[in-house]
């Protein structure tokens, strides 16, 4: 069974601060996804990260996947009261009987305060 | 002109009672799922479907049984509802297996 092990599982920081979301596993996983959830909604597709040492960057929002493709962070710079929410990751399988799995994090519940 | 729609919205009922969630999406895709989110927020995937198919089907109790009548809806009916199936369902859809997935905005089931 392939688990993500995502912390921290809460973050709670002021407006303007910096903070990194960890996604970690022993599995190697043919690419990684990371969500972002808001109240009463699914959630929502951020990024894809594919290739091992990838970097993404939406807006200040910065991606990496890990070498080895078993781990990925999520770095926020200048954090708004815009960016609550619940932030997922997803490990991806290439095929046979893990066609189309995802594997998901606990979630990070991020509190901005103004 | 919602991707993935799914109803009802809200879903309250007894236990021991059978119940059935709707989920229809428009984005031509040929994969659809259905997760189960807990009240911790771990989101678990329950069945996935290609093109009419069933391709995953987690450990979940047979008293959950999907249905594709064509690749463009994945029903899920329960049956015999316990206090335990008491969650946020989501249905989702991906062009392929490994393209990403695409949610609607959730059944929350609620087992008096």
């Amino acid at each position: 069974t392939q688990l993500l092990e995502q912390s921290p599982q809460f973050l709670s920081i002021q407006e303007g601060e910096n903070l990194t979301v960890y996604c970690n596993s022993s599995s190697v996983f043919s690419s990684l996804q990371w969500y972002r959830q808001e109240p009463g909604e699914g959630p929502v597709l951020l990024v894809t990260v594919v290739t091992g040492g990838e970097v993404k960057k939406l807006k200040r929002l910065t991606f990496q996947f890990g070498d080895a493709r078993k781990d990925s962070s999520l770095h926020i710079t200048a954090a708004q009261p815009g960016d609550t929410g619940l932030y997922l990751c997803a490990g991806a399988n290439a095929g046979g009987t893990s066609y189309g799995k995802l594997t998901f994090g606990q979630g990070t519940i991020l509190t901005v305060h103004p | 002109d919602t991707a993935v729609s799914q109803t009802p919205k809200y879903l309250v009922t007894q236990m021991g009672n059978d119940k059935s969630i709707k989920c229809e999406q428009n984005l031509g895709h040929d994969t659809m799922y259905w997760y189960k989110q807990d009240s911790k927020k771990f989101l678990k995937i329950m069945f996935s479907y290609n093109n009419k198919e069933l391709i995953i089907n987690e450990t979940v109790p047979n008293r959950f049984s999907p249905k594709s009548p064509d690749k463009a809806h994945l029903n899920l009916h329960i049956n015999s509802l316990e206090l335990g199936d008491s969650a946020v369902y989501f249905c989702a859809s991906s062009h392929h297996g490994n393209q990403p997935q695409h949610f609607g905005d959730g059944t929350r089931l609620s087992i008096l």
